[in-house]
């Protein structure tokens, strides 16, 4: 079955600071994967989509790339703010928005 | 901006009791679906539902749930005889049709099964 890998443990960094999330998978090749955010006790947010055949993409302080020989895809948040606290989810779409998740990896950013 | 809505925010129900929950995606969305989250765990894919009819379901959707559109507007969950294990948040997406990727979703019931 599709395996999502994202880090576990919480990431700490400070205002200003850049921050890189990862998301390793396995036993898939997803033409698109996605990244959401999540607050507590609330849904899920959209916030970038890339494809198979794209390898960046960007939305405002957002980067996501999209490597389909490593298996990988990284989330970058530039110029990072506390209000960028939240999990951050990594999504293989597996056909029509059928999503398989990762458990998320939970960003601290302090002042 | 649109927003797909859900209620009951939170149920608490005993063992064995049917419960729905209820959801009113976006208007012109044309595919529904229902993810669910148990506690500190990953989300996962319930049901998808188009055209009146289930798409695909995991095998977490078994015989004691189902979906309904009853009136074009509304998407419920049913889950027929709750288990302790059923708790969980449930959240209620959509997406407008084809393949536009952005599921938006809803802010989730909490289902607490006693």
């Amino acid at each position: 079955s599709q395996k999502i890998e994202q880090n576990s443990e919480a990431l700490n960094i400070q205002e200003g600071k850049t921050a890189t999330l990862t998301c390793n998978y396995t036993n898939y090749s997803p033409a698109y994967l996605q990244w959401y955010r999540q607050d507590p006790g609330r849904g899920p947010v959209f916030l970038l989509l890339i494809r198979e055949n794209e390898k960046e993409k960007r939305k405002e302080r957002l980067k996501v790339t999209f490597d389909t020989t490593l298996k990988q895809s990284l989330f970058h948040i530039t110029a990072s703010q506390p209000a960028d606290s939240a999990t951050y989810l990594c999504a293989l779409d597996t056909g029509f928005q059928k999503l398989v998740f990762g458990t998320g990896t939970r960003l601290l950013v302090s002042p | 901006e649109p927003e797909v809505t859900q209620t009951p925010s939170h149920q608490v129900t005993q063992m064995g009791q049917e419960v729905i929950l209820r959801c009113v995606p976006i208007s012109n969305h044309l595919y529904f679906y229902w993810y669910r989250q148990i506690l500190g765990q990953k989300v996962e894919f319930l049901v998808s539902f188009y055209n009146n009819e289930i798409s695909e379901k995991s095998e977490i959707f078994d015989d004691q749930f189902s979906v309904e559109r009853p009136d074009g507007s509304n998407f419920t969950l049913k889950i027929r005889s709750t288990k302790l294990e059923d708790s969980a948040m449930y959240f209620c997406a959509s997406v407008t049709g084809g393949y536009t990727g952005e599921l938006f979703f809803g802010e989730g019931s909490r289902l607490t099964v006693l």
